[in-house]
């Protein structure tokens, strides 16, 4: 069945370490997008990508950066100048006329 | 710039009562509208969505929405309430191929 894959699903992180977290989808689809999700925040958009070699950026994007070098893939790294990267964070998929988004199962991220 | 309010952050309601979800957006053009469930720790499922056409639309899980555009308003209802509806649940605005804003979620309790 197609889907949309995130791993890991937990991952712990020292301080100063840049962690890149993996988003891969087989249905196809154009586009895909990073959101961070915080209690009581909701969804933030960090980057999405809406063709192969091509991202914007989002709302929250310091300290983070993407790369989209193959359709099915685009995977997010947190780097050390992401001053707060505990969160949950999910990657979703939309295929043409965007229609409602495929989403991950997420990753929750610790800076231990 | 486009926005999303879920004025309730936490409901509660018994098993077998009838539910409504309230959300407002703001959006400069005709927006897409999209309703999403989130149950811990999990990624998001899509309930339902308005593009255009009848402004009540039915959704998964014997959901529906209403869209009144004279209000701004897309509300989540459900005539009777189950406890494994006990969940997060997002309202999103877009259009075209902008990406969907979400708003800050609204927690769902059901009490016996």
């Amino acid at each position: 069945d197609g889907g949309i894959t995130q791993s890991p699903k937990y991952l712990f992180r020292k301080e100063g370490q840049n962690v890149t977290l993996s988003c891969e989808q087989n249905l196809n689809h154009d586009a895909m997008y990073w959101y961070r999700q915080d209690p009581g925040q909701g969804l933030r958009l960090i980057y999405y990508s809406q063709i192969v070699n091509d991202f914007q950026k989002g709302d929250i994007a310091e300290g983070y950066s993407v790369s989209r070098e193959k359709k099915e893939s685009f995977p997010l790294t947190v780097t050390s100048a992401q001053k707060n990267p505990t969160a949950f964070y999910l990657c979703a998929s939309a295929g043409v006329g965007y229609y409602g988004y495929t989403f991950g199962s997420g990753t929750r991220l610790t800076v231990v | 710039a486009q926005s999303v309010t879920q004025p309730d952050i936490h409901i509660t309601v018994s098993e077998g009562a009838s539910l409504e979800l309230r959300c407002n957006y703001s959006y400069g053009a005709t927006p897409y509208l999209f309703w999403y469930v989130q149950s811990p720790g999990q990624g998001l499922q899509l309930l339902l969505k308005y593009f255009s056409g009848d402004t009540l639309v039915q959704g998964i899980k014997g959901f529906e929405a209403e869209f009144k555009r004279s209000q701004s308003s897309f509300n989540l209802r459900k005539p009777s309430v189950h406890w494994s509806d006990a969940a997060e649940y997002f309202c999103a605005v877009g259009a075209g191929n902008t990406p969907l804003v979400f708003g800050k979620g609204t927690r769902l309790s059901v009490i016996a």
